[in-house]
């Protein structure tokens, strides 16, 4: 099975600015993933990381508010940019390999 | 209206009792179930994956049911244990077009006391 490593694992920002998390897995996975999860509830898909190429965002999310990187199969990063207090929450990375959906620690962000 | 639905959404129990927890879905068409386990501040970690043939599936004292006629699943856990507390989702995926169409419960956060 795959290890996905995440960090940070949790930042305190203040709202106008951007935060980057980055994803790496230890071995490649076809597709990764991020995800959003408000307490209490469950997670929600922001976007398929593609390598090489533009993200694809799911409805409701934009690239200009979560540019994504993946600029190989075992590195992608999420940028949750011009904060405000609404984008806290916990902010999860998955791959998968089409047999198995692994996950990071997840990051928990708190804007203030 | 969320396709996967959980219940209890919480449920305390002591240490040692046995508790089974339920996840309905409408989800269509249906390739695989999944239980998941997700302690706090940690991302969700697998339990069991069940595809439309298989009935029953156990992972040490996890055990899940599937019944893909009536589209319920559980999850027993036996003799629970102080590190069983957590939130446990279930997740349903589907075959389409998109390449991730894991659509996600909310979760039962079970807490186990001594």
């Amino acid at each position: 099975s795959a290890v996905i490593s995440q960090k940070p694992s949790r930042d305190i920002c203040q709202r106008g600015t951007s935060l980057t998390i980055q994803c790496q897995v230890d071995s490649q996975v076809t597709m990764m993933f991020w995800y959003r999860q408000q307490p209490g509830q469950s997670l929600t898909l922001i976007a398929t990381a593609n390598q090489g190429s533009e993200a694809t965002y799911e409805s409701g999310f934009v690239i200009d508010k979560f540019p994504i990187s993946r600029p190989n199969l075992t590195f992608s990063t999420l940028t949750v940019s011009n904060m405000s207090p609404e984008d806290s929450s916990i902010y999860l990375c998955s791959g998968t390999d089409h047999t198995e959906a692994f996950f990071g620690q997840g990051t928990r962000l708190t804007v203030v | 209206k969320n396709q996967v639905e959980q219940s209890p959404q919480s449920l305390i129990i002591l240490e040692g009792k046995n508790c089974t927890l339920q996840c309905n879905y409408t989800v269509s068409p249906f390739s695989n179930l999944r239980w998941y386990k997700q302690d706090t501040g940690r991302g969700p970690v697998s339990l069991t994956i069940m595809t439309f043939s298989e009935n029953t599936k156990s992972n040490g004292r996890y055990t899940a049911t599937l019944d893909a006629d009536t589209k319920q699943s559980s999850l027993h856990i036996t003799a629970s244990q102080l590190s069983d507390s957590a939130s446990y989702i279930c997740v349903v995926i589907s075959p389409a077009a998109h390449n991730n169409d894991m659509r996600f419960g909310a979760g039962t956060r079970l807490t186990v006391k001594p």
